[in-house]
């Protein structure tokens, strides 16, 4: 069975620190582009970032609202991938999701599949 | 950044009912778009990809099509599991970007 789990929410102060974790199982962790998207309380979807597999560089994207003060990273020897949040401001407070979906080749297939989410809250 | 614009934002309907949802792009994404249901507390579920392709296990009353930058979600009879908050997202340019989500009800 696909899986994908997410750890490490929680309550932190404006300008804080935060690592979400999200292990995977089930499937080739190594051979997916991982995404994280989040959602407000009571709001729609809001993707956050993306890091592609091996065979392009694990290379990143971000949303603007979090470039610079959010990192995208992946273990593939552990089927791990990570949000590194730094400097969290309240408007970061979401249930954020971890989501995978197989590339090879340059070129994606199937849909993504989700995490079920954990609770960030940004608060003093 | 692409805008994706979702209508209506929130819908009544009936069991049995054949019920659309549309989302407009801002300019042009092909067909990189995906649907995903996402029922309350729950995480979002992949229903559509590449604007049509029926996503593994997802039941063929639920159809995607495109026309340009229009793109459109079909249930063909509502069931009462249908009764979810449906999102489109185009996956062609970043930023990624959804739409703002259709809220459907039960009539």
């Amino acid at each position: 069975e696909v899986q994908l789990v997410e750890s490490g929410g929680g309550l932190v102060q404006p300008g804080g620190s935060l690592r979400l974790s999200c292990a995977g199982s089930g499937f080739t962790f190594s051979d997916h582009y991982m995404d994280w998207v989040r959602q407000a309380p009571g709001k729609g979807l809001e993707w956050v970032g993306r890091i592609r597999d091996r065979a392009n560089s694990y290379s990143t994207e971000y949303v603007a609202s979090v470039k610079g003060r959010f990192t995208v990273s992946r273990d593939d020897s552990k089927n791990s991938l990570y949000l590194q949040m730094n400097n969290l401001k309240t408007e970061d407070t979401a249930v954020y999701y971890c989501a995978g979906r197989f590339c090879t080749g340059g070129s994606c297939y199937g849909g993504h599949f989700w995490g079920q989410g954990v609770l960030v809250t940004v608060s003093s | 950044d692409i805008q994706m614009t979702q209508s209506p934002s929130s819908l009544s309907a009936s069991i049995g009912d054949r019920v659309t949802i549309t989302c407009r792009a801002s300019q042009d994404i092909t067909n990189h778009l995906a649907w995903y249901q996402q029922k309350p507390g729950e995480a979002p579920k992949s229903l559509i990809y590449d604007a049509s392709d029926l996503q593994s296990g997802v039941p063929l009353r639920f159809s995607g099509s495109r026309s340009g930058t229009d793109f459109t979600l079909t249930i063909s009879s509502l069931q009462p599991e249908d009764f979810a908050t449906y999102y489109c997202q185009q996956h062609h340019a970043y930023p990624l970007t959804f739409g703002g989500g259709t809220k459907m009800e039960i009539k």
